[in-house]
């Protein structure tokens, strides 16, 4: 199994739709979460952290369920602009942290005019 | 903003060639930088932990001989393909968490495309 997987997609949507990701985890222990945005040839870059508490930054709200180790980022009004894919990133984290990020596959969002 | 910056962009070379990829943060010091690779339509693979002045961590399946990592810096790391062939062929992307900075928070270098011929 994975570590981080993510449905690759891609998911092809008109502008202005709203679009939900979602993302797994099989590490009990990880600590810390992130949507990454990638764009093709184009190194990743920090969408948003994703807090227990759930966190919203404009368009994109991402939640947390460490129950169910379930990570969800939620797009709303779709632009042309947010066409990319979205990488899930988990970090283990513990007492010897070394920083190490695991990457999920990515889930590839199409918007459409 | 962390700045971090790699050079060359684009490597195209013939089999057999050694190839060094640099990795440089350039607006702060960086104790860890991670070497990670990418395929198409497949995710980030790390590839190896370096900390500045001590020897690289090789993830599982990454051979050390083949992937030269040096940090001789805290502001510079090199990851050199000894005798690169066709199958490595991908996109080469490090990352550089700042000195002192939280534990998960990387920033990322534009990448290197790799093209063995």
């Amino acid at each position: 199994r994975k570590e981080v997987e993510q449905d690759p997609g891609p998911f092809n949507v008109p502008e202005g739709a709203t679009v939900a990701f979602n993302c797994t985890y099989s590490n009990s222990a990880s600590q810390s979460f992130f949507w990454y945005r990638q764009d093709c040839r184009k190194e990743p870059k920090l969408l948003m952290s994703v807090y227990s508490s759930g966190n919203e930054d404009g368009r994109f709200t991402a939640q947390l369920n460490r129950a169910s180790q379930y990570i969800s980022l939620l797009i709303r009004d779709s632009k042309l602009s947010d066409s990319a894919t979205y990488l899930c990133v988990v970090n283990i984290g513990g007492s010897s942290n070394t920083g190490k990020l695991i990457f999920g596959q990515g889930t590839t969002l199409q918007v459409k005019p | 903003g962390a700045v971090v910056s790699q050079h060359p962009s684009r490597v195209i070379c013939k089999s057999g060639t050694s190839v060094k990829i640099e990795c440089r943060s350039l607006d702060f010091q960086a104790t860890t930088m991670f070497w990670y690779r990418q395929f198409p339509k497949k995710s980030l693979m790390l590839m190896a932990t370096s900390n500045e002045g001590s020897k690289a961590t090789y993830e599982q399946g990454v051979e050390k001989d083949k992937f030269l990592i040096n940090h001789a810096s805290l502001t510079l790391s090199t990851l050199t393909v000894t005798s690169a062939h066709p199958e490595d062929s991908s996109f080469y992307i490090c990352s550089a968490r700042m000195a002192g900075g939280l534990g998960y928070t990387q920033y990322f270098g534009p990448g290197t495309r790799l093209t063995v011929l």
